[in-house]
């Protein structure tokens, strides 16, 4: 279910380990995804996307599974740093058939901490 | 690298007031977004802009509001009348064509007494 307010999910995990960060989505219709990392008091910074004809993408540690049966969006992180201690949103663009402006609905967020 | 900029980083303002947050795209991109978080709370979209109009807008994006491309670097978010229940952080966003990625901005923090 959704959280609301305070009450993110959170993953903490010690530095060197994989941390896997899930989502999951609500529309069916989303044709693309897409995993932000947010420091406090900063804006979203893009890490990777993938695209609904694709089931796994792969950028530097970094990878992110789509599983459409299920709805399911996971962000896995190799050899976790502290650098990675952040919030991670998942977002999703919809595809109502018609033009998209991109229009990107986002996740409730995941508190990611990497201890030394 | 080429990114998003957004002035001020806070805004305080009396309720009533207007303000105006200001945002520099990436100067290739055509498509503009505004987005706002409440603190601890998900990041909300607001306004989706193209070709010196407003493509799409959300139930939140109400006649208060008003956003603006004044020239052809900055795109504007104006609030008539602020309320408390303004008070968030003010995402700006952009995208180029063919693509799908929106690079954010470092936000404008907005405080409503």
């Amino acid at each position: 279910g959704e959280s609301v307010g305070l009450h993110l999910p959170t993953l903490s995990v010690q530095e060197g380990d994989n941390s896997i960060i899930n989502c999951a989505y609500s529309n069916s219709a989303s044709d693309y995804f897409i995993w932000y990392k947010q420091e406090s008091g900063k804006g979203p910074q893009f890490i990777i996307d993938i695209r609904s004809n694709m089931d796994k993408r792969q950028g530097q540690r970094v990878t992110v599974l789509l599983n459409k049966t299920v709805k399911h969006l996971s962000l896995q992180i190799a050899a976790t740093q502290p650098g990675d201690s952040a919030v991670y949103f998942c977002a999703e663009k919809g595809n109502a058939g018609g033009t998209s402006y991109g229009k990107l609905t986002f996740g409730q967020g995941t508190i990611l901490t990497v201890h030394p | 690298e080429p990114e998003v900029t957004q002035t001020p980083s806070h805004q305080v303002t009396q309720m009533g007031q207007e303000v105006i947050l200001r945002c520099v795209p990436i100067s290739n991109h055509l498509y503009f977004y505004w987005y706002r978080q409440i603190l601890g709370q998900k990041v909300e979209f607001l306004v989706s802009f193209y070709n010196n109009e407003i493509s799409e807008k959300s139930e939140i994006f109400d006649d208060q509001f008003s956003v603006e491309r004044p020239d052809g670097s900055n795109f504007t978010l104006k609030i008539r009348s602020t309320k408390l229940e303004d008070s968030a952080m003010y995402f700006c966003a952009s995208k180029g064509s063919y693509t799908d990625t929106q690079y954010f901005g470092p936000g404008t923090r907005l405080t409503v007494l």
